[in-house]
């Protein structure tokens, strides 16, 4: 089964810099499906971007997805005090679906 | 509005078994899959179970296979998770989720991501 590495797992940055999340899959996502979630301190996740590089319904354009193969990044162009949390990559396989250990975005 | 709603958790011991189930509204609930994803304290998103629109196909993480089972109920818009033999290590927050219909390609279609989550209901195996 392929898997998700995040990097890094934690990211401090202030409000207004930019944000590049990176999701490494252990073999080359060919299907074109690959996606990210933003999850909060007690609620559930998400869904920001699907098919690598679409945002989901509502999700402002500073957030964009990107990449191919291994190697994806979400990157949050400039963040806003609501953009900290902890985003997953996910991965949806013919007969499973995985997800990155995830990357907490934090205030610095 | 589209939501899921999931009930059925609580405090079981070790060797119990414990019912969840989740109702779905606001959506053609028997057209979009279904998942349970959990959650463990503290840590990631893990994916525990699928199952089809029309219940043929269903799938399970090596980690709950042969102690859960998943079934789905589409006249009463619900999707179940029996949880048999249960370990301190299926502790977690249990969500349903599902798909939605997105823009793939320039068609609207449900598109294989979990855009629809319920708000999480908590399972706890300690003796």
């Amino acid at each position: 089964e392929l898997v998700l590495t995040q990097s890094p797992d934690t990211l401090s940055l202030s409000p207004g810099e930019r944000a590049t999340l990176s999701c490494r899959a252990s073999q080359s996502v060919t299907s074109g499906y690959l996606a990210w979630y933003q999850q909060k301190p007690g609620q559930a996740p998400r869904l920001l971007m699907y098919g690598v590089s679409n945002r989901a319904t509502d999700i402002p354009d500073r957030f964009s997805g990107s990449g191919s193969g291994t190697d994806f990044t979400l990157t949050i162009s400039r963040l806003e005090p609501e953009d900290f949390a902890v985003y997953y990559c996910q991965h949806s396989g013919t007969s499973y679906w995985t997800f990155g250990q995830g990357t907490k975005v934090e205030i610095k | 509005q589209v939501q899921l709603v999931e009930s059925g958790g609580g405090l079981v011991k070790p060797g119990g078994s414990l019912r969840l189930s989740c109702a779905g509204s606001g959506f053609s609930f028997s057209d979009n899959y279904m998942t349970w994803i959990r959650q463990a304290p503290g840590k990631g998103l893990e994916w525990v179970s699928y199952i089809s629109s029309s219940s043929s196909t269903i799938y399970y993480a090596d980690s709950v296979k042969g102690r859960f089972t998943i079934s789905r109920d589409n006249t009463k818009n619900s999707v179940f998770l029996q949880m048999n033999s249960l370990r301190a290590e299926d502790t977690a927050v249990y969500y349903c989720a599902s798909q939605n219909v997105l823009l793939w390609f320039g068609e609207l279609r449900l598109v294989d991501a979990f855009d629809i989550w319920g708000q999480g209901t908590t399972v706890t195996v300690s003796s």
